[in-house]
């Protein structure tokens, strides 16, 4: 197993452009989380899913859009990017069976806006 | 609302020392606690979490937590720190009012093992 997939790896966006990240999971679990890392503030919650149609906004969803087409793939997107959003992006997976699982991260994927 | 604090930014010590990274929460209702550990330029790896039961939770890497209700805190620790053990620590709280598995993060706390 892959596990929790993320691509790509790096980016580089000038402001105004638009970009979409990719998260892929083959474990069949039914929730999915996009979250952004910044330093010195932890990991904050963008965005996240609890089935296949179904998404929520998380702690910091301005700026972002997300689909859920199918469970195993998690879709990031920035319509028009901003130099606020650089950022290292993490997307990770839950089985949603409890609200105490565990979850499980990508490697993350590293985005500079100019 | 819920709220976690790492209150150090780097912790030092020496190879072979015990270590002690700090966490205190802060929830409504039944916290879970989570740690876990970022090594340079990776994702997050899961190391314990506590739910319910023994307030000594046993993690990967020899790696231990003591949930303390009555001080709501969730330190991590390690009886001898190695070397590889340097790496960057999450403390996360979910539970309360949220039933969708989402988690607060701390702010992270960086962890300098010195040979």
């Amino acid at each position: 197993n892959a596990g929790v997939t993320q691509t790509p790896k790096f980016r580089v966006l000038k402001t105004g452009q638009s970009m979409t990240l990719l998260c892929a999971q083959d474990m069949n679990h039914e929730y999915m989380y996009w979250y952004r890392q910044d330093p010195g503030m932890g990991l904050r919650l963008i965005h996240y899913s609890v089935g296949e149609g179904t998404t929520a906004k998380g702690e910091v969803p301005d700026g972002y859009n997300v689909s859920r087409l199918k469970k195993q793939n998690f879709l990031l997107g920035l319509e028009s990017a901003a130099p606020s959003q650089t950022s290292v992006y993490f997307c990770a997976s839950s089985p949603g069976v409890s609200i105490t699982d565990t979850q499980y991260f990508g490697p993350g994927t590293r985005l500079t806006v100019l | 609302a819920q709220s976690v604090a790492q209150p150090e930014d780097q912790v030092n010590v020496a190879e072979g020392n015990p270590l002690t990274v700090k966490c205190t929460y802060s929830v409504s209702g039944n916290p879970y606690l989570f740690w876990y550990v970022q090594y340079p330029n990776r994702g997050l790896q899961f190391l314990l979490k506590y739910i319910t039961g023994d307030n000594l939770v046993k993690g990967s890497y020899g790696f231990e937590a003591e949930f303390n209700k009555s001080q709501t805190s969730f330190h991590l620790k390690k009886p001898s720190a190695l070397v590889s053990d340097s790496a960057l620590y999450f403390c996360a709280v979910g539970g309360g009012s949220s039933n969708t598995g989402k988690l607060i993060f701390g702010q992270g706390t960086t962890l300098q093992v010195k040979p």
